[in-house]
């Protein structure tokens, strides 16, 4: 089993759309959850944190469920500009350090 | 606004040859890492440092070699080129600190092996 699983998609939405992204981690003792978006060709940037109260950007919603060891992102009012892959990242240990665990990600296309 | 800075971006070498990606911050970061992105794999761990001097194995060093002589750069070295080793490297770094949590990445490099 992978250690950070994610549907690899692809996704195609309208522009305007609500889409949602799921993800399943295996090691319960992981500390940290971000989304990261990875444009074609380009290097991976944050898109945001996940914290067990859940959190919010504008028009992304990211929730973490400790129990079942997930973690979602949905994506509201969809935008041309949001077609990207989307990454699921785990991070085992608290405090710095950047030995981050990555899901394969999952495409998203907004069409006209 | 340099950030993470890697080069070359492009390369190709052929199987046995020998090559260095370099890779350099200029945030001051103490932590730095580098990793490979194959398709279907999603990004994997080589090697990290948690600052000048000190380099650990990630989850896949094998064919590779890292040195850390000061804060600010970390190259990664491919000893002896095998076809296996045709992906996108990608470098990384951090800070220890309260944002420590925001990696910053460089923007690639993009090597084949023939």
């Amino acid at each position: 089993r992978k250690e950070v699983e994610q549907d690899p998609g692809p996704f195609n939405v309208p522009e305007g759309a609500t889409v949602a992204f799921n993800c399943t981690y295996s090691n319960s003792a992981s500390q940290s959850f971000f989304w990261y978006r990875q444009d074609c060709r380009k290097e991976p940037k944050l898109l945001m944190s996940v914290y067990s109260s859940g959190n919010e950007d504008g028009r992304f919603t990211a929730q973490l469920n400790r129990a079942s060891q997930y973690i979602s992102l949905l994506i509201r009012d969809s935008k041309l500009s949001d077609s990207a892959t989307y990454l699921c990242v785990v991070k085992p240990f608290t405090g710095g350090g950047n030995k981050l665990t990555f899901g394969t990600g999952t495409q998203l296309k907004v069409e006209l | 606004n340099a950030g993470v800075t890697q080069t070359p971006k492009f390369q190709v070498l052929k199987t046995g040859q020998s090559m260095t990606l370099q890779c350099a911050q200029d945030m001051n970061h103490e932590y730095m890492s580098w990793y490979r992105q194959d398709p279907g794999m999603g990004l994997r761990l080589i090697h990290y440092s948690v600052g000048a001097g000190i380099t650990d194995q990630g989850e896949v060093p094998n064919g590779y070699n890292v040195s850390r002589s000061t804060t600010e750069d970390f190259p990664l070295r491919l000893l002896s080129a095998a076809p296996s080793q045709t992906s996108v490297y990608f470098c990384a770094s951090s800070s220890q600190g309260p944002s420590g949590n925001t990696i910053y990445f460089g923007e690639g490099s993009w090597l084949t092996v023939v």
